[in-house]
């Protein structure tokens, strides 16, 4: 998991501005989530890519925009419309997909001021 | 959907005596079976997995067992240590090859 990193490690965001959270990995993984943990939830799935170029929508996708230009790099957006953004936002990936171990990111604490 | 509900919320034990947290899955066709151990402002990090194939996998202090049948996993710890204080979470992947769904997690307390 020391292949996987992200930035930065603590966000404040003022109401109304987007800001982009950074993934990056050097494991050569096809796939990468983007996960959203708040306090007794566990880990809600926000974003998922399993190749470059393509992704799909998690549990949560509203108020949040990715991209997959390129293998090693996963970034999220949480936009203005994201009405409760204050989280601790995880990045993780996996060989391929689900039934590959996932290995997970530092995290990026947002909060909102 | 895949729902993934686990058990308990908290656990608190004595240094040295077992512990055990419990995950039900509703999806039958899942077949990965992982838990995740995160300590306070880091990362999760797998701790043991289980694919449907075995019903039971050890390393060291730590188990996983598996009942297809009834659709429950749950994490075993011998000889708990201090150390072993975390957040675990499970987690399943609905039909196959789709993400994971993590269980809300169990805080497990060990005492000295």
């Amino acid at each position: 998991d020391g292949g996987i990193t992200q930035s930065p490690k603590y966000l404040f965001r003022k109401e109304g501005q987007n800001v982009t959270l950074s993934c990056e990995q050097n494991l050569n993984h096809d796939a990468m989530y983007w996960y959203r943990q708040d306090p007794g939830q566990g880990l809600r799935l926000i974003y998922y890519s399993q190749i470059v170029n393509d992704f799909q929508k998690g549990d949560i996708a509203e108020g949040y925009s990715v991209s997959r230009e390129k293998k090693e790099s996963f970034p999220l957006t949480v936009t203005s419309a994201q009405k409760n953004p204050t989280a601790f936002y995880l990045c993780a990936s996996s060989i391929a997909g689900a039934l590959d171990t996932q290995y997970f990111g530092p995290g990026t604490r947002l909060t909102v001021l | 959907g895949e729902n993934v509900e686990q058990h308990p919320s908290t656990l608190s034990v004595q240094e040295g005596d077992s512990a055990v947290i419990k995950c039900t899955y509703s999806d039958s066709a899942s077949n990965y079976f992982p838990w995740y151990k995160q300590e306070l402002g880091k990362r999760p990090q797998l701790i043991i997995d289980i694919r449907s194939n075995v019903g039971e996998k050890k390393d060291q202090r730590i188990a996983v067992t598996l009942n297809k049948t009834a659709k429950h996993f749950s994490l075993h710890i011998t000889e708990t240590q201090p150390e072993d204080s975390a957040v675990y979470f499970c987690a399943a992947p609905f039909s196959g090859n789709t993400p994971l769904v993590f269980g809300k997690g169990t805080r497990l307390s060990v005492i000295a």
